[in-house]
């Protein structure tokens, strides 16, 4: 069965510092993809980042980087230089290549950004 | 380009009535799905499919219907509706037969109560 834990219900982060949101997984799917998607207060799931289980190169979206490790089955998400607007929900979800397209999410993160 | 389109934004139910939440995509997805986010919860699969005339049960079906006459609709059908259905759901599609490495594109919800 696969799985996505999301161990920080909640994290606080001044203005213009740098965070890192966990993510651990479990799989037994040698090919699948990590997504990390955003929720603000307003209610919509937004995309965030996508990381391959195949991809040597952590990847990256403007101010939103990914920390792949692997052998620790980790996909972090670091959001640099916080913006008051980064404050919301963020989840980390997971597609095997076995479950057919459906993808499993983890608990979230409430991430709050001070002034 | 509307992307996923859900229809009502928001319903309140008496316990035992019936409805049917609408989700239309313009993007060519085969694959669609239906998610329900409990208050400071994850997203939990209810249904899904992965392409017209095909359907398949998720994590927490019980108590639901879906149908798949189209591409671009995914209805979700509420039968006697149960305070415990109260919850906000959400549709998404995906090009999910291009593998795991598929985002899925989100609706922007329904909330719906049921008292």
């Amino acid at each position: 069965a696969q799985k996505i834990t999301q161990t920080q219900p909640g994290m606080f982060v001044q203005e213009k510092e740098a965070v890192t949101l966990d993510c651990t997984y479990d799989t037994s799917d040698q090919s699948y993809g990590l997504f990390w998607y955003k929720q603000p207060s307003s209610g919509e799931m937004i995309f965030l980042i996508y990381q391959g289980s195949y991809d040597e190169q952590n990847a990256t979206e403007g101010r939103y980087s990914l920390n792949f490790q692997k052998a620790r089955k980790s996909a972090n998400l670091v959001i640099s230089a916080s913006q008051l607007g980064d404050s919301a929900m963020y989840f980390c979800a997971m597609l095997g290549s076995s479950n057919t397209g459906k993808l499993i999410f983890g608990q979230g993160t409430t991430l709050q950004v001070k002034p | 380009n509307a992307g996923v389109t859900q229809t009502p934004k928001f319903r309140i139910l008496k316990i035992g009535q019936s409805m049917t939440l609408q989700c239309a995509q313009d993007m060519n997805h085969n694959y669609m799905y239906w998610y329900r986010q409990d208050p400071g919860m994850g997203l939990k699969l209810i249904y899904y499919s992965v392409g017209a005339g095909i359907t398949d049960k998720g994590e927490v079906p019980n108590g639901y219907n879906v149908s798949r006459s189209t591409t671009e609709d995914f209805p979700l059908r509420l039968e006697l509706a149960a305070p415990s259905q109260t919850s906000v759901y959400f549709c998404a599609s995906s090009y999910g037969d291009r593998g795991y490495n598929s985002p899925l594109h989100f609706g922007n919800g329904t909330r719906l109560t049921v008292t």
